[in-house]
């Protein structure tokens, strides 16, 4: 069965440094998303993409945070410098097509910053 | 701005019994719905989609409806198992948006 993969599963890193976060969604599926997730909240969206355009970033944290998608498959969400608020799990996901189909999602990369 | 509560909070049961979990939404403009769940430090699993034209969908022990005029949802689950145990999320979809708007969550646990 098909699956979007994620790596790093588990990140640590100091703040004031750069990490950067890969995403390879479900093969076909034109749309993907990066979502944060904060222990016992649900997750809030990142940043959208359709292909390798940005659909929606009105939630990005444009100062620190960056995504692309330059081929249209897979992405990298980075931040730089990270900040101690931005420990939380990041998920990605993906869709065969925007407006309301089904979202699978990856198993997520943990981060810490300390 | 849209927003989803989730109730209750935390629910636990014994093993066999029928529940039931709550979804609302501050704007009941919703184009779809999605229910998740998610085991602890993991990702999402999805488990029902109910698309626009649809009041309901059931998958196995799983029944989910949404009733638009209210816009809330509930997550029915018949004879339930530990293996059950987990975070229930519900996501929505408005009519004017592309992307989905997700609850706190459901912490469930299903004692044997």
């Amino acid at each position: 069965e098909a699956e979007v993969a994620q790596s790093p599963r588990y990140k640590i890193t100091e703040k004031s440094q750069a990490v950067a976060f890969w995403c390879d969604p479900i093969s076909g599926h034109a749309t993907l998303y990066w979502y944060r997730q904060i222990l016992g909240q649900g997750p809030e969206l990142l940043v959208q993409f359709q292909d390798e355009s940005v659909v929606d970033d009105s939630q990005l944290p444009k100062d620190r945070f960056s995504a692309e998608r330059l081929k249209g498959v897979d992405s990298t969400l980075k931040i730089q410098p990270a900040e101690l608020g931005d420990s939380a799990m990041y998920l990605c996901a993906s869709s065969l097509l925007l407006a309301g189909y089904e979202q699978y999602f990856g198993p997520g990369t943990r981060l810490t910053v300390t | 701005k849209q927003e989803v509560t989730q109730i209750p909070a935390a629910l636990s049961v014994p093993e066999g019994e029928n529940l039931v979990l709550n979804c609302s939404f501050t704007d009941s403009a919703i184009y779809n719905l999605q229910w998740f769940r998610q085991d602890p430090g993991k990702g999402l699993t999805s488990l029902l989609l109910i698309q626009s034209s649809q009041r309901e969908q059931t998958s196995g022990r799983l029944n989910a409806s949404l009733d638009k005029s209210s816009g809330r949802s509930t997550l029915y689950i018949a004879a339930s198992q530990p293996g059950d145990s987990a975070t229930y999320l519900c996501a929505g979809l408005d009519n004017y948006g592309q992307n989905f708007v997700f609850g706190p969550g459901t912490r469930l646990s299903v004692l044997p």
